[in-house]
């Protein structure tokens, strides 16, 4: 298993502001992913990102609006630019892990006013 | 591509009961298949895994059977409680390519227990 904290946890952020969310991983791990879950949503993936390299993003999600950082095995952030109440939502991070596994962490809760 | 098609919800049920949640997935490789469990204002929590056909996953008396042949995952428990009710999301990762793999929700069904 993984354990993973994610900073901050809350937030309530002003139009046009960016808001950078901070995830840390108890042990290195290769892979980690960046969700975004909007309000009674599924989870919708960002981005993978791999240590040392750029991340991957899925359709519609750029980097401008999501900047990602993975500057070792344990630590990423994910950066959410120039937000817009439409980017209210949650944002997890997860890793995987032993067993082909997805852990996630308690996600951090944005409100964009 | 590889999807997830859930229950839709929300699904109500007194304390008690049987519960079933029916997941059915495509997939083009050999994936592994997950509940995954959001509790009111939480974040998500892996209930159970399956990683090969016929395999059990098994916790908090829950339990889902990997079906090959019918490509499904339902999740089922005999008796629920009130402190089950949360969103429940079916999932799979797709470990037949490479280290690339990622995981795929559901849409999730949220569970209600009336006490």
């Amino acid at each position: 298993s993984a354990v993973i904290s994610q900073k901050p946890s809350r937030d309530i952020c002003q139009r046009g502001t960016s808001l950078t969310i901070q995830c840390q991983v108890d042990s290195q791990v290769t892979m980690m992913f960046w969700y975004r879950q909007q309000p009674g949503q599924s989870l919708t993936l960002i981005a993978t990102a791999n240590q040392g390299s750029e991340a991957t993003y899925e359709s519609g999600f750029v980097i401008d609006k999501f900047p990602i950082s993975r500057p070792n095995l344990t630590f990423s952030t994910l950066t959410v630019s120039n937000m817009s109440p439409e980017d209210s939502s949650i944002y997890l991070c997860s890793v995987f892990t032993d067993g082909n596994t997805i852990y996630f962490g308690e996600g951090s809760w944005l409100t964009v006013v | 591509g590889d999807s997830v098609t859930q229950m839709e919800g929300p699904v109500t049920l007194s304390e008690e009961a049987f519960l079933t949640i029916n997941c059915t997935y495509t997939a083009t490789g050999y994936p592994s298949l997950f509940w995954y469990v959001q509790y009111p204002g939480e974040g998500l929590q892996l209930l159970l895994k399956a990683t090969k056909a016929d395999d059990k996953g098994s916790n908090k008396g829950f339990e889902a059977t990997y079906r090959k042949e019918t490509t499904s995952f339902h999740l089922e428990k005999g008796s629920v409680q009130v402190s089950d009710s949360a969103v429940y999301f079916c999932a799979l990762s797709d470990q037949g390519y490479s280290s690339a793999s990622k995981i795929i929700f559901g849409s999730g069904t949220r569970l209600s227990i009336r006490p």
